[in-house]
């Protein structure tokens, strides 16, 4: 069966800093590997995904994101954080094989302070 | 209109009700799902379609009910809830391949609320 760990549930930051919110995952099987982001009283928006390839992947926002296979992770990474880039942070994950639809991770707050 | 609509934005509702959320999407995906979001509580999957037959029903209360007329269209009717059903319904679509489930697209989602 599949499963998300989200390490953090707030990460607090400041303006301009770099930010990393951590993700594990379990699965005995290949995945999909999806990270993303919600403003309050809105839907979730895709940042990025990881599907195969390239293990560093690039999403949208500044953000990017590195599968590491044997460590079972899927950190989320962005280099200098706005205020606006305060929201919560959903890591999620479908298996490779069976009918599986998407499973997410508790979630991060990222408040990034002035 | 691109990508996935719901309706209503906001509902309030009595315990005694029959209410119906509506979800429509434009991209041509071959499943949808139905997810609540509750305060401080992870995002729970209720019920996945793919290719119009359910594939998922996690333990969901039998007050909601899915419909899935096409692969465009997810309804979830409502009846005698309760107030801890009280919460954010999102909605999302995607596709199903050999590898599994591609990205998730969802809509802005239903604020529940039963008085």
């Amino acid at each position: 069966a599949q499963s998300v760990t989200q390490l953090d549930s707030q990460v607090p930051v400041f303006e301009e800093a770099p930010v990393e919110l951590r993700c594990n995952y379990s699965s005995s099987v290949s995945v999909y590997l999806f990270w993303y982001v919600q403003y309050p009283n809105q839907g979730l928006q895709l940042l990025l995904k990881y599907l195969s390839g390239s293990t560093l992947v690039k999403g949208i926002n500044g953000f990017e994101a590195e599968f590491n296979k044997s460590q079972t992770s899927f950190h989320l990474r962005k280099p200098s954080v706005h205020i606006s880039d305060t929201a919560e942070y959903f890591c999620a994950v479908s298996e490779g094989t069976g009918r599986r639809a998407l499973t997410f991770g508790s979630g991060t707050r990222l408040q990034v302070q002035p | 209109e691109t990508g996935v609509t719901q309706t209503p934005r906001h509902l309030v509702m009595g315990m005694t009700n029959k209410k119906s959320l509506k979800c429509e999407q434009h991209l041509g995906h071959n499943a949808m799902y139905w997810y609540k979001q509750s305060a401080k509580k992870p995002l729970e999957l209720m019920f996945v379609y793919s290719l119009e037959e359910r594939v998922e029903n996690n333990s969901v209360p039998s007050r909601f009910s899915p419909e899935c007329p096409n692969s465009s269209h997810l309804f979830l009717h409502l009846h005698t809830l309760q107030p801890e059903d009280s919460a954010l319904y999102l909605c999302a679509s995607s596709h199903l391949r050999q590898g599994g489930f591609t990205e998730a697209f969802f809509g802005q989602g239903t604020r529940l609320t039963v008085v």
